[in-house]
């Protein structure tokens, strides 16, 4: 069946502007998550939903980054006036449930603010 | 401080075992420990996950300490389509039920032919 899928692939923005990526979990999975991944860096967890929840948002590296769920699928990964600093390889995932499931993820979507 | 440790690297032959360890010190007793790897321009794939017991899949074993504040991912015989990052990761359950996860860092293992 279909993997996660993630839009667009490929995103360059100049610094000051808004975006916004999204993401496609697999039918049927209850969790999805958003993780941000620097050039050469390591994972960075951000925020995961539990249905159309966010049962945690700290992971969020400031207040221009904001997500939402909705209908328990879809999700939109939104940053505010992009700075440099925000370029990175975003990755979406989906999971069964939260916990011990296994998780899914997207092929990313590169973002680079110029 | 829920931190989860790995080594930034590891080196291993081809067709011999790796055991790449991880340390979560502060473990409590409902968090999973995931393992995922990432090969070079690939989104992250599950390997493998436990609790309290030894779980092995065709892919790996995991250990996990009787204490749990540590575990190994053991791959049986490397080969060169093993080389990835090999991230190690904390499921921690809260009180009200919902989940935070913590990354390790990250472990490169080069695989030597």
């Amino acid at each position: 069946g279909a993997g996660v899928s993630q839009s667009p692939s490929n995103k360059v923005t100049e610094k000051g502007k808004d975006v916004e990526l999204r993401c496609d979990p697999i039918s049927g999975h209850t969790a999805l998550y958003w993780y941000r991944q620097s050039l050469g860096q390591g994972l960075e967890f951000l925020i995961y939903f539990q249905g159309n929840s966010a049962p945690d948002k700290s992971g969020l590296p400031s207040d221009r980054f904001s997500a939402e769920r909705t209908g328990g699928s879809v999700s939109t990964l939104t940053i505010q006036r992009t700075q440099q600093e925000d370029s990175a390889v975003y990755l979406c995932a989906s999971s069964l449930d939260v916990g011990s499931y296994q998780q899914y993820f997207g092929p990313g979507t590169r973002l680079t603010v110029t | 401080d829920a931190k989860t440790t790995q080594p930034n690297s590891m080196e291993s032959n081809e067709e011999e075992p790796v055991h790449l360890p991880c340390n979560h010190s502060t473990i409590s007793g409902t968090d999973y420990i995931h393992w995922y790897r990432q090969l070079p321009s690939q989104g992250p794939e599950y390997v493998i996950h436990g609790l309290t017991s030894n779980v092995n899949n065709r892919m790996a074993s995991l250990a996990i300490a009787e204490d749990r504040k540590s575990s190994t991912l053991i791959l049986h015989r490397a080969t060169l389509r093993d080389a990835a990052v090999y991230y190690c990761i904390r499921a921690i359950e809260r009180t009200s039920g919902t989940y935070k996860y913590i990354f390790g860092t990250g472990t490169r293992l080069k695989v030597l032919a």
